[in-house]
């Protein structure tokens, strides 16, 4: 199985600023996936990121709060952007192994609290 | 879209008794199924899996069952543990764009007592 590291692993912002979330893999996959975990919530996928094209959002996400790249096939970075108190949750990447995309292994996390 | 539903969201058992949590999905398309259990403060940690040409799969103390005709999958944890205790998610399959993602039931809180 995949390795996968989050950095950070948490931080507490201020209202109207950004954070980047950086994943990384210890093997290249085709395909990285963004979630958000809400306080005692299920994972809700944000987007899909495929090396070299742009991320496919999920309905109710858009570029321009997550906007997301992907320059290589262990790498990724999840951005929010203009942060409010409702974006507090916990951020997890995942990777499928090698070329397959359903078998996902997911990062520890990344916790974010908006002040 | 893809819906998964999953029953029951607590439970609560004792050491040595099993439990059983359930799942059904809505897109007949979807072919894999994974279990995660997600400690306090820790990652979902992928448990078992089952894919469609499969009706059950066993690993230990756990087994997934398959019901591709009624849409719906089950996890069974034997003779359970206190570390056993933790939420679990089902997610199933679903295609997009070629490649396939995971859809998150809401998951089951579970406690084992000792």
């Amino acid at each position: 199985s995949a390795v996968i590291s989050q950095k950070p692993s948490r931080d507490i912002c201020q209202r109207g600023t950004s954070l980047t979330i950086q994943c990384q893999v210890d093997s290249q996959v085709t395909m990285m996936f963004w979630y958000r975990q809400q306080p005692g919530q299920s994972l809700t996928l944000i987007a899909t990121a495929n090396q070299g094209s742009e991320a496919t959002y999920e309905s109710g996400f858009v570029i321009d709060k997550f906007p997301i790249s992907r320059p290589n096939l262990t790498f990724s970075t999840l951005t929010v952007s203009n942060l409010s108190p409702e974006d507090s949750s916990i951020y997890l990447c995942s990777a499928g192994s090698g070329s397959r995309t359903d078998t996902q292994y997911f990062g520890p996390g990344t916790r974010l609290t908006v002040l | 879209g893809e819906n998964v539903e999953q029953h029951p969201s607590t439970l609560s058992v004792q050491e040595g008794d099993s439990a059983v949590i359930k799942c059904t999905y809505s897109d007949s398309a979807s072919n894999y199924f994974p279990w995660y259990k997600q400690e306090l403060g820790k990652r979902p940690q992928l448990i078992i899996d089952i894919r469609s040409n499969v009706g059950e799969k066993k690993d230990q103390r756990i087994a997934v069952t398959l019901n591709k005709t009624a849409k719906h999958f089950s996890l069974h944890i034997t003779e359970t543990q206190p570390e056993d205790s933790a939420v679990y998610f089902c997610a199933a399959s679903a295609v997009s764009g070629g490649y396939n993602k995971l859809i998150f039931g809401a998951g089951t809180r579970l406690a084992v007592h000792p």
